[in-house]
């Protein structure tokens, strides 16, 4: 099936620094990907809706400076924690939805898990 | 607002038994997913419902979907130990791959 490649896996920073998490489409092209967050023993909620070319779409609640999202590739999008706060440490994971002619499916990078001390 | 609940939250039950997790949803969606996440990884697609009446199985784990309803379920069948998990369904809002999660259910199979 498609694979969706996150990159790093695990990330630990000091407070105040900044992290950039990327979200590949290895072998399709994804117009639309989506950022989700997940804290301990909780379920998933999501961020942002990253879009190719253009600005993303955060959801309520969700700080659109601290939390940057750039898509500039058909393939590639990327989450940027910036002045980082050991709040922010999460499981952070996102996804892109790859369309065909039978309709589509989302598929799931491995997720980056954040700590920040 | 699109909500999706989940139940039970948690499950501890023996090998061998069977149980089902339910999932209900507040607005019309035909598009459901189910999800197993083991502890401190990512999650891993079990199943894709695309439409009223649709029904999957794969190994001792079947998932059905109902769109009048609302209500999907994970039926789990002669539980095994390695089906320990949690299990995630999430409803696609607005068909655009947006996912609305449940809180999960956290499946614990004893020996």
């Amino acid at each position: 099936g498609a694979v969706v490649s996150q990159h790093p896996s695990w990330v630990i920073c000091k407070s105040g620094t900044s992290v950039k998490i990327e979200c590949r489409s290895l072998d399709f092209q994804a117009t639309t990907m989506f950022w989700y967050r997940q804290f301990p023993k909780q379920s998933l909620m999501l961020m942002a809706t990253s879009n190719e070319g253009s600005k993303a779409t955060y959801e309520q609640g969700v700080e659109k400076d601290k939390f940057l999202i750039n898509h500039a590739s058909l393939t590639l999008s990327t989450l940027t924690v910036t002045s980082a706060h050991p709040e922010d440490s999460s499981f952070y994971i996102c996804s892109a939805p790859m369309i065909g002619q039978g309709g589509g499916e989302a598929f799931f990078g491995q997720g980056t898990r954040l700590t920040v001390v | 607002e699109l909500k999706v609940e989940q139940n039970p939250l948690f499950l501890s039950m023996q090998e061998g038994k069977n149980y089902t997790i339910y999932c209900n949803y507040s607005t019309t969606s035909d598009r459901l997913y189910w999800y197993r996440q083991d502890p401190g990884k990512s999650l891993e697609s079990l199943f894709v419902l695309l439409s009223n009446g649709a029904v999957k199985q794969e190994g001792r784990l079947m998932a059905s979907l109902d769109t009048k309803a609302r209500l999907s379920t994970l039926h789990i069948t002669a539980a095994v130990h390695d089906l320990s998990a949690t299990y995630f369904c999430a409803v696609d809002m607005d068909s655009n791959y947006q996912l609305i999660w449940g809180a999960g259910t956290k499946l614990i199979i004893k020996p």
